[in-house]
Protein backbone atom coordinates (compact mmCIF):
# COMPACT_ATOMS: atom_id res chain seq x y z
CA UNK A 1 0.00 0.00 0.00
CA UNK A 2 0.71 3.52 -0.15
CA UNK A 3 1.95 3.93 -3.84
CA UNK A 4 2.30 7.59 -4.96
CA UNK A 5 2.43 8.17 -8.50
CA UNK A 6 3.80 10.91 -10.48
CA UNK A 7 3.08 11.87 -14.58
CA UNK A 8 5.61 12.74 -16.59
CA UNK A 9 8.85 11.12 -15.13
CA UNK A 10 10.98 13.27 -17.25
CA UNK A 11 9.91 16.32 -19.24
CA UNK A 12 12.41 18.69 -21.35
CA UNK A 13 10.91 21.93 -22.70
CA UNK A 14 11.23 25.35 -24.03
CA UNK A 15 11.73 28.45 -22.17
CA UNK A 16 8.92 30.52 -21.57
CA UNK A 17 6.73 27.31 -22.04
CA UNK A 18 4.25 26.03 -19.02
CA UNK A 19 4.85 22.59 -17.73
CA UNK A 20 2.15 20.54 -15.68
CA UNK A 21 2.86 17.67 -13.36
CA UNK A 22 0.36 15.44 -11.58
CA UNK A 23 0.92 13.25 -8.83
CA UNK A 24 -1.57 10.76 -7.56
CA UNK A 25 -1.94 8.75 -4.39
CA UNK A 26 -3.22 5.01 -6.12
CA UNK A 27 -4.43 3.35 -2.98
CA UNK A 28 -5.27 6.07 -0.40
CA UNK A 29 -6.58 9.47 -0.05
CA UNK A 30 -4.00 12.04 0.27
CA UNK A 31 -5.54 14.42 2.88
CA UNK A 32 -1.98 16.60 2.35
CA UNK A 33 0.62 16.37 -0.32
CA UNK A 34 3.66 18.02 -0.65
CA UNK A 35 5.58 19.50 -3.11
CA UNK A 36 9.43 19.55 -2.85
CA UNK A 37 12.42 20.62 -5.73
CA UNK A 38 15.76 18.55 -5.93
CA UNK A 39 18.83 20.00 -7.55
CA UNK A 40 21.82 18.02 -7.77
CA UNK A 41 23.76 16.65 -4.81
CA UNK A 42 21.07 18.85 -2.60
CA UNK A 43 18.96 17.73 -0.20
CA UNK A 44 15.02 18.37 -0.68
CA UNK A 45 13.50 21.61 -0.16
CA UNK A 46 9.94 21.93 0.38
CA UNK A 47 7.82 24.05 -2.07
CA UNK A 48 4.49 23.96 -0.44
CA UNK A 49 2.11 22.18 1.18
CA UNK A 50 -1.66 21.45 0.02
CA UNK A 51 -4.52 20.27 1.42
CA UNK A 52 -7.13 19.01 -0.79
CA UNK A 53 -9.47 22.27 -1.57
CA UNK A 54 -7.79 24.68 -0.08
CA UNK A 55 -5.03 26.98 -1.34
CA UNK A 56 -1.44 25.66 -1.02
CA UNK A 57 0.55 27.00 1.17
CA UNK A 58 3.78 28.19 -0.19
CA UNK A 59 7.33 28.07 1.62
CA UNK A 60 9.28 31.65 1.95
CA UNK A 61 11.01 32.30 -1.09
CA UNK A 62 8.78 30.08 -3.43
CA UNK A 63 7.09 32.21 -6.28
CA UNK A 64 3.32 30.87 -5.96
CA UNK A 65 2.26 32.83 -9.01
CA UNK A 66 5.24 31.12 -11.03
CA UNK A 67 4.85 27.39 -9.35
CA UNK A 68 0.83 26.85 -9.28
CA UNK A 69 -0.55 24.45 -7.29
CA UNK A 70 -4.17 22.53 -7.44
CA UNK A 71 -5.17 19.80 -5.02
CA UNK A 72 -8.66 18.96 -6.44
CA UNK A 73 -9.13 15.66 -4.79
CA UNK A 74 -7.75 13.36 -2.38
CA UNK A 75 -5.84 11.64 -5.03
CA UNK A 76 -4.77 14.25 -7.09
CA UNK A 77 -2.47 17.10 -6.91
CA UNK A 78 -0.88 19.28 -9.53
CA UNK A 79 2.16 21.86 -10.12
CA UNK A 80 2.19 23.77 -12.78
CA UNK A 81 5.67 25.83 -13.80
CA UNK A 82 4.50 28.65 -15.57
CA UNK A 83 7.01 30.68 -17.99
CA UNK A 84 9.49 27.79 -17.03
CA UNK A 85 13.41 28.97 -17.36
CA UNK A 86 16.93 26.94 -17.38
CA UNK A 87 17.37 27.89 -13.90
CA UNK A 88 13.91 25.93 -13.33
CA UNK A 89 15.19 23.19 -14.36
CA UNK A 90 15.34 20.53 -11.27
CA UNK A 91 13.87 17.01 -9.85
CA UNK A 92 10.74 17.91 -8.39
CA UNK A 93 8.99 15.56 -6.26
CA UNK A 94 5.65 15.09 -4.16
CA UNK A 95 4.72 13.28 -1.68
CA UNK A 96 1.60 11.96 0.45
CA UNK A 97 0.34 11.78 3.79
CA UNK A 98 -3.11 10.85 5.02
CA UNK A 99 -5.06 11.51 8.27
CA UNK A 100 -7.13 8.44 7.46
CA UNK A 101 -4.39 5.93 7.25
CA UNK A 102 -2.65 4.02 10.40
CA UNK A 103 1.15 5.49 9.83
CA UNK A 104 -0.86 8.98 9.32
CA UNK A 105 3.12 10.76 10.68
CA UNK A 106 4.67 9.26 7.24
CA UNK A 107 4.92 10.77 3.34
CA UNK A 108 5.16 8.63 0.86
CA UNK A 109 6.57 9.81 -1.83
CA UNK A 110 6.56 9.73 -5.53
CA UNK A 111 9.16 8.86 -8.04
CA UNK A 112 9.74 12.26 -9.49
CA UNK A 113 9.98 14.27 -12.61
CA UNK A 114 12.94 15.60 -13.68
CA UNK A 115 12.37 18.71 -15.38
CA UNK A 116 15.05 20.11 -18.62
CA UNK A 117 13.70 23.57 -19.46
CA UNK A 118 16.13 24.64 -23.05
CA UNK B 1 15.36 27.60 11.46
CA UNK B 2 15.97 24.16 11.21
CA UNK B 3 19.09 22.98 11.24
CA UNK B 4 19.85 19.62 10.21
CA UNK B 5 23.54 18.03 10.29
CA UNK B 6 24.32 14.68 8.91
CA UNK B 7 28.10 13.63 7.40
CA UNK B 8 28.24 13.57 3.37
CA UNK B 9 29.91 10.42 2.76
CA UNK B 10 30.66 7.10 3.83
CA UNK B 11 32.36 3.87 2.56
CA UNK B 12 31.91 0.48 3.63
CA UNK B 13 33.17 -3.22 2.78
CA UNK B 14 29.79 -5.58 2.06
CA UNK B 15 28.79 -7.36 5.33
CA UNK B 16 30.25 -4.70 7.16
CA UNK B 17 28.02 -2.47 9.22
CA UNK B 18 27.67 1.53 9.02
CA UNK B 19 26.34 3.91 11.31
CA UNK B 20 25.07 7.17 10.05
CA UNK B 21 24.70 10.18 12.61
CA UNK B 22 22.27 12.96 12.28
CA UNK B 23 22.04 15.92 14.58
CA UNK B 24 19.28 18.31 14.74
CA UNK B 25 18.45 21.91 15.92
CA UNK B 26 15.14 22.75 15.70
CA UNK B 27 12.24 25.14 16.90
CA UNK B 28 10.18 22.15 17.84
CA UNK B 29 10.63 18.13 17.70
CA UNK B 30 8.20 16.00 16.80
CA UNK B 31 9.56 13.02 15.22
CA UNK B 32 12.58 12.42 13.18
CA UNK B 33 12.59 9.81 9.51
CA UNK B 34 15.15 8.50 8.08
CA UNK B 35 14.44 7.79 4.08
CA UNK B 36 16.82 5.74 1.38
CA UNK B 37 17.54 7.67 -2.16
CA UNK B 38 18.83 6.10 -4.45
CA UNK B 39 19.96 8.35 -7.44
CA UNK B 40 17.69 10.10 -9.80
CA UNK B 41 14.81 8.26 -7.64
CA UNK B 42 12.49 9.58 -5.15
CA UNK B 43 13.40 8.78 -1.12
CA UNK B 44 11.93 5.71 0.63
CA UNK B 45 10.94 5.06 3.61
CA UNK B 46 13.13 3.20 6.13
CA UNK B 47 12.23 3.97 9.82
CA UNK B 48 10.28 6.55 11.80
CA UNK B 49 11.55 7.74 15.70
CA UNK B 50 9.67 9.83 18.26
CA UNK B 51 10.16 8.61 21.50
CA UNK B 52 13.50 7.81 23.09
CA UNK B 53 15.59 4.50 22.07
CA UNK B 54 16.50 2.42 19.35
CA UNK B 55 14.17 0.64 16.56
CA UNK B 56 14.66 -2.44 14.53
CA UNK B 57 13.84 -3.38 11.15
CA UNK B 58 15.43 -6.19 9.65
CA UNK B 59 18.71 -5.00 8.60
CA UNK B 60 18.14 -1.20 9.77
CA UNK B 61 17.64 0.46 12.94
CA UNK B 62 17.63 3.99 14.08
CA UNK B 63 18.35 5.29 17.17
CA UNK B 64 17.13 8.76 18.93
CA UNK B 65 17.87 10.80 22.02
CA UNK B 66 15.56 13.83 22.16
CA UNK B 67 17.61 15.37 24.93
CA UNK B 68 20.88 15.27 22.92
CA UNK B 69 19.14 16.13 19.30
CA UNK B 70 20.70 13.36 18.17
CA UNK B 71 19.98 10.38 15.97
CA UNK B 72 21.44 7.40 14.10
CA UNK B 73 20.79 5.00 11.22
CA UNK B 74 22.27 1.40 11.57
CA UNK B 75 22.84 -0.57 8.58
CA UNK B 76 23.98 -4.29 9.26
CA UNK B 77 25.51 -6.53 7.03
CA UNK B 78 25.64 -4.31 3.94
CA UNK B 79 24.78 -5.25 0.33
CA UNK B 80 26.05 -3.24 -3.01
CA UNK B 81 22.36 -2.24 -2.88
CA UNK B 82 22.65 -0.43 0.01
CA UNK B 83 24.65 2.27 -1.74
CA UNK B 84 22.65 5.38 -1.32
CA UNK B 85 21.94 8.66 -0.60
CA UNK B 86 20.09 7.89 3.15
CA UNK B 87 18.29 11.12 4.45
CA UNK B 88 17.78 12.35 8.12
CA UNK B 89 14.16 14.31 8.23
CA UNK B 90 12.99 16.03 11.45
CA UNK B 91 9.19 17.01 11.98
CA UNK B 92 9.28 19.61 13.97
CA UNK B 93 5.81 20.83 14.60
CA UNK B 94 2.14 19.45 13.59
CA UNK B 95 1.86 20.55 10.25
CA UNK B 96 3.95 17.49 9.32
CA UNK B 97 6.56 19.64 7.38
CA UNK B 98 9.61 17.66 7.06
CA UNK B 99 13.08 19.35 7.22
CA UNK B 100 15.73 17.38 5.85
CA UNK B 101 19.69 17.09 5.91
CA UNK B 102 21.46 17.36 3.16
CA UNK B 103 22.19 13.57 2.58
CA UNK B 104 24.63 10.90 3.24
CA UNK B 105 26.05 8.99 0.74
CA UNK B 106 26.93 5.49 1.16
CA UNK B 107 28.83 3.26 -0.77
CA UNK B 108 29.50 -0.53 -0.13
CA UNK B 109 32.47 -1.61 -1.84
CA UNK B 110 33.06 -5.14 -2.17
Amino acid sequence: GAVVSQHPSWVICKSGTSVKIECRSLDFQATTMFWYRQFPKQSLMLMATSNEGSKATYEQGVEKDKFLINHASLTLSTLTVTSAHPEDSSFYICSARSDLQIGSDTQYFGPGTRLTVL
Amino acid sequence: GQNIDQPTEMTATEGAIVQINCTYQTSGFNGLFWYQQHAGEAPTFLSYNVLDGLEEKGRFSSFLSRSKGYSYLLLKELQMKDSASYLCAVRSTNDYKLSFGAGTTVTVRA
